[in-house]
């Protein structure tokens, strides 16, 4: 495996059930991203992980967890979500070093299409 | 805070034909600017990237942007579009330094690219 990769790649649940979305990132990488795709909407970043620290929490719901093992692995826990969290929840990883360049040059997987019933 | 505006939502183009692709931004000071080109069921991939020099910036698969500080833009041109470009494309800004420690990239709503034969 290259780049960065996520499962499921599609997933549909009810609002009662927990699942997880997963993401592996194999570039060495030691920044990690969650973000949301709404159709219409400007791409929301949710959750910055750098060195397996949260350093960021965009105001996202508790309904969202987060959860970074290593610099590898993101996870998303998500449980009694509402219809309106039906969305792409795309991974991402970065260089999480002081130069600006490494940070922002984000390299993205194909996202896990959610869709809540 | 820093936005983004990419004025339009979707742009039909002929293949062989050139390609000009809008992005304005609001910024307090010089940002770092991006584009990402986004392939049905894919992730985002980072185009090219903008942080100083030269204001003409060479990227992937044939693209260009033009950093234009007096029109807060950075438009996204190819000379001739090939069928494979039918794609999204995303502008995205990110605080330049002294900002650091807030690292976050703004994107865009995006602009859909369909290419006709």
């Amino acid at each position: 495996e290259t780049g960065v990769t996520q499962t499921p790649r599609h997933l549909v649940m009810g609002m009662t059930n927990k699942k997880s979305l997963k993401c592996e990132q194999h570039l060495g990488h030691n920044a990690m991203y969650w973000y949301k795709q709404s159709a219409k909407k400007p791409l929301e970043l949710m959750f910055v992980y750098n060195f397996k620290e949260q350093t960021e929490n965009n105001s996202v719901p508790s309904r969202f967890s987060p959860e970074c093992p290593n610099s590898s692995h993101l996870f998303l826990h998500l449980h009694t979500l509402q219809p309106e969290d039906s969305a792409l929840y795309l991974c991402a990883s970065s260089q999480g070093t002081l130069l600006a360049a490494e940070r922002y040059e984000q390299y993205f997987g194909p996202g896990t299409r959610l869709t809540v019933t | 805070a820093q936005s983004v505006t990419q004025p339009d939502i979707h742009i039909t183009v002929s293949e062989g034909a050139s390609l000009e692709l809008r992005c304005n931004y609001s910024y307090g000071a010089t940002p770092y600017l991006f584009w990402y080109v986004q392939s049905p069921g894919q992730g985002l991939q980072l185009l090219l990237k903008y942080f100083s020099g030269d204001t003409l910036v060479q990227g992937i698969k044939g693209f260009e942007a033009e950093f234009k500080r007096s029109q807060s833009s950075f438009n996204l041109r190819k000379p001739s579009v090939h069928w494979s470009d039918a794609a999204e494309y995303f502008c995205a800004v990110g605080p330049s330094p002294p900002n650091f420690g807030n690292e976050k990239l703004t994107f865009g709503t995006g602009t859909r690219l369909t290419i006709i034969p």
